[in-house]
């Protein structure tokens, strides 16, 4: 089985500031890891993903996300929060890339201050 | 490509009716996906389609749920009889299963069901 934790249901930063989204996983064998980040009314949208190589990876408006293996985590940064990325985010894993479904966490939602 | 196409948007019904969600996948992708947003239980997955061809059904909750995938560019998600706690965004999802992003999923906008 495999599943996914955010344990904060919400973070506050205020503008500027950097921002942090934690995420831990459990997966059998090596994990597929991604971000998705929904605004409200909207579809979830794909932010970055994890699959080989760098543990630090880059995605879409800025985002980050770091793969540490040893404590089975892929928490979401952003050196510098603005305001529009206030939504929910949510993280997923996958056992591997042909097909297999996503499990997602429970979301954390991201309030960023003026 | 426009993306994962669902339609209704929104869908009001009274209790007991069936309703019936679909779902037009992005061309060339082999998997879909149904998933289900509420505030309690977050999001769930209810059912996979690989190839057309279901591969994990063990999210649906209940007989009153079916999914079916008649091509690889249509599905639908039906709930006979609908209960007012089947109320809920019902997401797809599509992904390919080859070429470089073959890892991640896309998700239409989402039809938000709200039973009477």
């Amino acid at each position: 089985a495999q599943s996914v934790a955010q344990p904060e249901d919400q973070v506050k930063v205020a503008e500027g500031n950097p921002l942090t989204v934690k995420c831990t996983y459990s997966v059998s064998g090596n994990p597929y890891l991604f971000w998705y980040v929904q605004y409200p009314n909207r579809g979830l949208q794909f932010l970055l993903k994890y699959i080989t190589g760098d543990n630090l990876v880059k995605g879409s408006y800025g985002f980050e996300a770091e793969f540490n293996k040893s404590q089975t985590s892929f928490h979401l940064k952003k050196p510098s929060a603005l305001v529009s990325d206030s939504a929910l985010y949510f993280c997923a894993v996958t056992r591997n890339n042909a097909g297999n479904m996503l499990t997602f966490g429970g979301g954390t939602r991201l309030m960023v201050k003026p | 490509d426009a993306g994962v196409i669902q339609s209704p948007r929104h869908e009001v019904t009274e209790m007991g009716q069936e309703v019936t969600l679909r779902c037009k996948p992005i061309s060339g992708h082999n998997s879909l996906f149904w998933y289900r947003q509420t505030m309690m239980r977050g999001l769930e997955l209810l059912i996979y389609f690989n190839n057309n061809v279901p591969i994990d059904d063990s999210g649906m909750p209940e007989d009153r749920f079916s999914a079916k995938m008649p091509n690889a560019s249509f599905s639908t998600l039906k709930i006979q009889p609908s209960e007012p706690r089947d109320s809920a965004v019902y997401f797809c999802a599509s992904r390919p299963t080859r070429g470089q992003d073959r890892s991640a999923a896309f998700f239409g906008q989402g039809t938000r069901l709200t039973v009477v």
